[in-house]
């Protein structure tokens, strides 16, 4: 399968532990975006990479949210002391810059249920 | 700022009747618009873009500026069209991020 991939697909935690997710984006695209779906709502944009470096993050993104793109290659959303609000899903994108247009390619996604 | 608006949340059809998908947008600037489909248990997937003026599986859109408005149409629906739809909008200068609207959930009956 050589699209985008999301490790884990569901992710159950206790209020106050932290979670790490890992995106594989498809490997010749050098943008890489991370989304959050919450129920009854479409995904709203978290951040977004070009190769390894961090260039926008949405209000949304608390300073408990942590994203890295090391080597421009996979991604990791971390999400530090979690709460229960942050019970949603974790979709990833991808997408080559300069492309004629601007799609993107999503994964699976991570669903995290926080208890 | 950039807003999509899907007006419907839920929308019902029978099988080989006329559908859109409504979608409005607000941004100021030149957009670039598109739709998203998923499937059952399936990730979401580009359906369609405005700027290459395509027909994807039956479905068209046409981008109204002065409406702002790019709804989905398609003559005859089948059932395999049953799907959430989301509509997105991207600029040339937020480096394709895009927003999306809340989604619309077509159901064709048989």
């Amino acid at each position: 399968d050589t699209g985008v991939s999301q490790d884990p697909r569901h992710k159950i935690t206790k209020r106050g532990q932290n979670v790490t997710f890992r995106c594989d984006p498809i490997s010749e695209h050098n943008r890489l975006y991370w989304y959050r779906q919450t129920l009854g709502q479409g995904p709203e944009f978290l951040t977004y990479f070009q190769n390894e470096a961090q260039l926008e993050k949405s209000r949304l993104l608390s300073d408990r949210f942590s994203a890295e793109r090391p080597k421009g290659s996979f991604s990791t959303l971390e999400i530090q002391r979690t709460e229960q609000g942050d019970s949603a899903m974790y979709l990833c994108a991808s997408s080559l810059e300069n492309a004629v247009y601007n799609e993107q390619f999503f994964g699976p996604g991570t669903r995290l249920t926080v208890l | 700022a950039q807003r999509v608006t899907q007006p419907e949340k839920l929308l019902s059809v029978f099988k080989g009747a006329p559908v859109e998908l409504k979608c409005n947008y607000s941004y100021s600037g030149s957009p670039e618009l598109f739709w998203y489909v998923q499937y059952s248990r399936q990730r979401l997937q580009l359906l369609l873009r405005h700027i290459s003026r395509e027909s994807i599986k039956g479905f068209t859109a046409d981008l109204n500026k002065g409406e702002t408005s790019f709804h989905l149409k398609k003559p005859f629906a089948q059932e395999e069209d049953s799907a959430m739809y989301y509509c997105a909008l991207s600029t040339v200068t937020n480096a394709g991020k895009s927003t999306f609207g809340d989604g619309t959930t077509l159901t064709v009956k048989p």
